[in-house]
């Protein structure tokens, strides 16, 4: 069955740098959802889409802003990288409703150096 | 900030022992509570999604009740099995289709 894709698996870009991270959901969920999680910490709300529209915005850095696509990729822009963004950014997708339980990318793990 | 926390924050345990752990969440507002199983270097997985207050729902070896009331949602995994290391966590989500995640419980199950 299709899962989630991230890509890249793995990115190392230097301090004031840009990234790009994508995230391909599975086939008919209409929902992204971003989480950041840093060393040793929980998984951090940032941003989700319903349907192509934000939906819900949490701890997600002015510097950081993301997107849905007609195809439902979600992309998450992060500029004028700090060393406190090195972590590990999972993409999540669903359908609509309270019952149905997220499936996970693989996660990017970016390294800001 | 919604506050779910979980415990204990790990646990070692002998195969064949059976264990639990527990997830606590605010009690209003309630919406749905998720377990997800995390192994190192995959992605969490989705075990249950409970909504209703006394849910109890089970999953091989492994099953979750819930108690909306009072906030809070015990994982049950009888018989643990090396294969069953891994951090479980809990997600609340209370009306938006955002999660807040708990600490997680890591679980290791020795042979």
């Amino acid at each position: 069955a299709a899962g989630v894709i991230q890509s890249p698996r793995h990115l190392i870009k230097e301090k004031r740098e840009t990234a790009t991270l994508k995230c391909y959901p599975i086939p008919r969920h209409d929902t992204v959802y971003w989480y950041q999680q840093g060393p040793g910490q929980d998984p951090q709300f940032l941003i989700s889409f319903y349907e192509k529209m934000q939906s819900d915005k949490g701890s997600i850095p002015d510097r950081f802003s993301a997107q849905q696509f007609s195809d439902y990729h979600s992309e998450l822009n992060m500029s004028s990288l700090e060393l406190g963004d090195s972590a590990l950014y999972f993409c999540a997708s669903s359908e609509q409703g309270a019952n149905y339980g997220y499936t996970f990318g693989s996660g990017t793990r970016l390294t800001v150096v | 900030i919604l506050n779910v926390e979980q415990s204990p924050q790990s646990l070692h345990v002998q195969e064949g022992d059976s264990t639990n752990f527990t997830c606590s969440f605010p009690s209003s507002n309630f919406y749905a509570l998720h377990w997800y199983r995390w192994e190192t270097a995959k992605s969490p997985e989705a075990l249950f999604v409970m909504t209703l207050n006394g849910d109890e729902k089970k999953k091989g070896r492994i099953s979750a009740t819930l108690n909306t009331k009072e906030g809070y949602s015990y994982l049950y995994i009888k018989g643990s099995q090396p294969e069953d290391s891994a951090t479980y966590l809990c997600a609340f989500n209370n009306a938006g289709n955002m999660l807040t995640f708990g600490g997680g419980t890591r679980l290791m199950v020795k042979p």
